[in-house]
């Protein structure tokens, strides 16, 4: 199967901006999700990716590299309700399911 | 609103037990997932349906079997339940097609004791 590798963790300072980098193996990519998920909840859509460049939504942005297997969730003016996990997941080939990294934890600072 | 229901969020079950997770969507998606989560491990996707009665399995059938009987219920069933099945067992759905937006249900917490 495919590889998606992200950090395990990570912690930031309320206000500050994060950046949580996910790479991937580039044969037959064609597409890129971020999920947020609390603990003890549901993972929830965060953003999808198909072509390079980024693409904003309010306080979060996602960012494509098609071509480097790479992408990054931007998350500006953090919030102590923003820790949490998140997932990059792909979408590969004619596959139907996607492919889940293992989550980078996020805990976010006063 | 979109919704994925899973009957029962925590469960606490005996080695050998037969097991039955459900799931209901709503919103008439096509494809249905079943997947578990562990610690360090990610999201592992076991099983998944893209119509009625059919499925296919994921990267980690063993030990699992699935029903697709109508469009909006999807069950994973646990033949004979072992401690290393212990785990939080997600429920989602989305549209055919690979780039729609995969919907979650709330998770269920299954110890196997």
């Amino acid at each position: 199967g495919q590889n998606i590798d992200q950090p395990t963790e990570m912690t930031a300072t309320e206000g500050a901006i994060v950046q949580i980098n996910c790479t991937y193996q580039t044969s037959g990519f064609n597409g890129l999700f971020w999920y947020q998920q609390h603990a003890g909840e549901a993972p929830t859509f965060l953003s999808y990716n198909v072509l390079d460049g980024l693409e904003e939504k309010g306080r979060f942005s996602s960012f494509l590299s098609r071509s480097k297997g790479y992408s990054y969730l931007l998350l500006k003016e953090l919030q102590m309700k923003d820790s949490a996990s998140y997932l990059c997941a792909g979408l590969f080939g004619s596959a139907r399911q996607l492919t889940f990294g293992s989550g980078t934890q996020l805990t976010v600072l006063p | 609103d979109v919704k994925v229901t899973q009957s029962s969020r925590y469960l606490v079950k005996r080695t050998g037990e037969k097991v039955f997770l459900e799931c209901v969507q709503d919103m008439d998606h096509e494809n249905m997932f079943w997947y578990r989560q562990d610690p360090g491990l990610g999201l592992r996707l076991i099983y998944f349906s893209y119509d009625v009665k059919m499925k296919e399995k994921g990267d980690i059938p063993e030990g699992y079997s699935v029903s697709r009987e109508k469009k909006e219920r999807f069950s994973l069933i646990l033949e004979s339940a072992s401690t290393n099945q212990t785990s939080m067992y997600l429920c989602a759905s989305s549209f055919r097609g690979g780039g729609n937006t995969i919907y979650f249900g709330e998770g269920s917490w299954l110890t196997v004791v």
